[in-house]
């Protein structure tokens, strides 16, 4: 496929639970994005990724959230002992290169904390 | 100052009507002003952007606005269609990162 792909699509877990989400940019786009969506919301910036290194990782909420990028294409966002608190549509995107404008999003990762 | 207020909440009209959306920002570093449009169950989608060198952009129906001294700027949909039900983000950001903050969103509705 040509877009954004992010598996799974859906995530059921349980509060306390490890949580990996996974995001395949657009081939050659080397800055990549993580976005948070709760429900009724606009997306909330998480992390960006220029190549292989985490540009600004300013906006994961705590130190349960980390995310990687180790060969600069794939990126995997890794929740640790999930809240309920932590439900919402995980948005990845990308773009050609930082500073090109348009972000290409993928449909999201749903992830339900029970 | 990385607030974006996003007017209104929701918004009704009928087709062929006039769709205003109006978004207002605090961080006057900010200089690339995109609005993204998203179907239900699928990411957002770039619909517009501008840069504040200009005061307006048009693309086909969708014209942006932008008031640079009001740290203000709107999407006007001309013509709307049914087709266009759907949530509409205005964002704004640094260009040369491309991290972007999401206004809260607006629902519009098409009547036919």
């Amino acid at each position: 496929g040509a877009g954004v792909s992010q598996t799974p699509s859906n995530k059921v877990t349980e509060k306390g639970k490890y949580v990996e989400l996974r995001c395949d940019p657009i081939s050659g786009h080397t800055a990549l994005y993580w976005y948070r969506q709760s429900l009724g919301q606009g997306p909330e910036f998480l992390i960006y990724f220029q190549g292989t290194g985490a540009a600004d990782d300013s906006g994961l909420p705590n130190d349960r959230f980390f995310a990687v990028r180790p060969e600069g294409s794939v990126s995997t966002l890794k929740i640790q002992r999930t809240e309920r608190g932590d439900s919402a549509v995980y948005l990845c995107a990308s773009s050609l290169s930082l500073g090109t404008g348009e972000l290409f999003f993928g449909e999201g990762s749903r992830l339900t904390v029970l | 100052q990385q607030q974006v207020k996003q007017s209104p909440q929701s918004l009704i009209v009928q087709k062929g009507g006039i769709s205003i959306i109006n978004c207002a920002y605090e961080n006057t570093a900010f200089d690339y002003f995109p609005w993204y449009q998203q179907f239900p169950g699928k990411g957002p989608a770039l619909l517009i952007a501008i840069r504040p060198d200009v005061s307006e952009k048009k693309e086909g129906r969708f014209t942006i606005s932008f008031n640079k001294s009001a740290k203000q700027f709107s999407l006007h949909i001309m013509d709307s269609q049914p087709g266009d039900s759907a949530t509409y983000f205005c964002a704004a950001g640094s260009g040369n990162t491309g991290k972007l903050i999401f206004g809260q969103g607006t629902t519009l509705q098409v009547k036919p």
